[in-house]
């Protein structure tokens, strides 16, 4: 079945340190996110991007760089992790901006020590 | 940009009972509204959607009602069970291009046997 995947599940880093965590799909869709969640604060969106040329911060992206590397893959990055960047990160997609729903991935556990 | 309040922020009911989950939103111009269910460890899951030109729609035991005057949605879930037991996000779109989707802060239901 087509699906979102994101690697890695788990990652536990140091503070200061640089970290990527990738997002693959083969649903064929050209609208990929990247979301953090909290509890208590619900999922808020870091980047998006509708298509390979085309990348845009959403409402949290300070610490944060994204690269789309492919219609399939968008890449998150934290340049230096701090503390409090620990969160469930989500990656999702949608074939139209959202108005048909999101497939989210399997999300991506970063503790930051 | 569009700002979606969801409450309650937990919920206990007793299984065969109904639960109520509402949402409110700022931006008029918002059109498609979906429903995420996740569960304990899993990702968010699309379970409804309802969009403005519509007031209601059903699936089974739950359905969603719309309210574009007062600006809110609401998810009905009947006949609960205890596989019904997750975290529910509401969600809007912004309605410029139909980007990108906004979340609630969740709803943690627990299904009392």
């Amino acid at each position: 079945d087509a699906d979102v995947t994101q690697t890695p599940r788990n990652r536990i880093t140091k503070t200061g340190k640089r970290i990527m965590l990738e997002c693959s799909q083969t649903k064929g869709h050209d609208r990929m996110y990247w979301y953090r969640q909290d509890p208590g604060l619900g999922l808020r969106l870091i980047y998006y991007s509708f298509d390979v040329k085309d990348i845009n911060k959403g409402e949290i992206s300070d610490g944060y760089s994204v690269s789309r590397q492919a219609q399939a893959k968008f890449s998150l990055s934290l340049e230096s992790a701090i503390p409090n960047q620990t969160a469930l990160y989500f990656c999702a997609t949608s074939d139209t901006g959202g108005d048909y729903g999101y497939t989210f991935g399997s999300g991506t556990r970063l503790t930051v020590v | 940009g569009e700002n979606v309040e969801q409450h309650p922020s937990t919920l206990s009911v007793q299984e065969g009972d109904s639960a109520v989950i509402k949402c409110t939103y700022s931006d008029s111009a918002s059109n498609y509204f979906p429903w995420y269910k996740q569960e304990l460890g899993k990702r968010p899951q699309l379970i409804i959607d309802i969009r403005s030109n519509v007031g209601e729609k059903k699936d089974q035991r739950i359905a969603v009602t719309l309210n574009k005057t007062a600006k809110h949605f609401s998810l009905h879930i009947t006949e609960t069970q205890p596989e019904d037991s997750a975290v529910y996000f509401c969600a809007a779109n912004q309605n410029v291009g139909n980007e990108k989707l906004t979340f609630g802060t969740g709803t943690r239901l627990t299904i009392i046997p």
